[in-house]
């Protein structure tokens, strides 16, 4: 069965930055490339980027272009999203979610708080 | 940019009734080599990540219940609950994966008249 979790709830000042992850099993990892989409308070879903399956190619969204990094592991079965110079308009909830075409299955997702 | 339009906004259905969700692309996504239509659409409850309900416009994700159902093709697109249950009540968002850049509709919200 297809599990994706991700990584805890993060509180981060101005300026700061965050990387959070999505750790994948009950699949061969390195057979989907995820998406990663974020969901501010009270919003509607926003698309932020895609890793593909092996992890050499990225396509980021151009709001984002800069400051954003999508990584994998395949050693370990792990996504990562890095968010570099938050605002407070990066409050929101973040997701994964595995390509299959389609983003077929998503995490918990994980709420990045930015406050000074 | 593909921008995905959706509408209404808003709807409220009474148990048992028809609803009914629009979802408008501004461009065609609909690809040729294979004849399939790259739209997805997903529920979300509130605090719970989105949950895939149809792909390819008119497939059912497995476990889906019937009363879900997709339809169109090209640049129009329809989600159809044919008998609202309690359950149902949530946003629902169409997708494009035409792009690698996928975009989502604003959302349609579901409630209970």
């Amino acid at each position: 069965q297809v599990h994706l979790v991700q990584s805890g709830t993060e509180v981060k000042k101005p300026g700061a930055s965050v990387k959070v992850s999505c750790k994948a099993s009950g699949y061969t990892f390195s057979n989907y490339g995820f998406t990663w989409v974020r969901q501010a308070p009270g919003q509607g879903l926003e698309w932020m980027g895609w890793i593909s399956a092996n992890g050499d190619n990225t396509m980021y969204a151009q709001k984002l272009q800069g400051r954003v990094t999508l990584t994998s592991d395949t050693s370990t079965a792990t996504a990562y999203m890095e968010l570099r110079s938050l605002t407070s308009d990066d409050t929101a909830v973040y997701y994964c979610a595995r390509v299959n075409y389609y983003d077929d299955y998503w995490g918990q997702g994980t709420l990045v708080i930015v406050s000074s | 940019d593909i921008v995905m339009t959706q509408s209404p906004d808003s709807l409220a259905v009474s148990l048992g009734e028809r609803a009914t969700i629009n979802c408008k692309s501004s461009q065609s996504l609909l690809y040729s080599s294979n004849n399939k239509n790259f739209l997805a659409w997903y529920q979300q409850k509130p605090g719970q990540p989105p949950k895939q309900l149809i792909y390819w416009a008119s497939t059912r994700e497995s476990g889906v219940p019937d009363r879900f159902s997709g339809s169109g093709s090209g640049t129009d697109f329809t989600l159809t609950i044919s008998s609202l249950q309690a359950e149902d009540v949530a946003v629902y968002y169409c997708q494009q994966y035409y792009t690698t850049q996928r975009t989502f509709g604003q959302g349609t919200k579901v409630e209970i008249k």
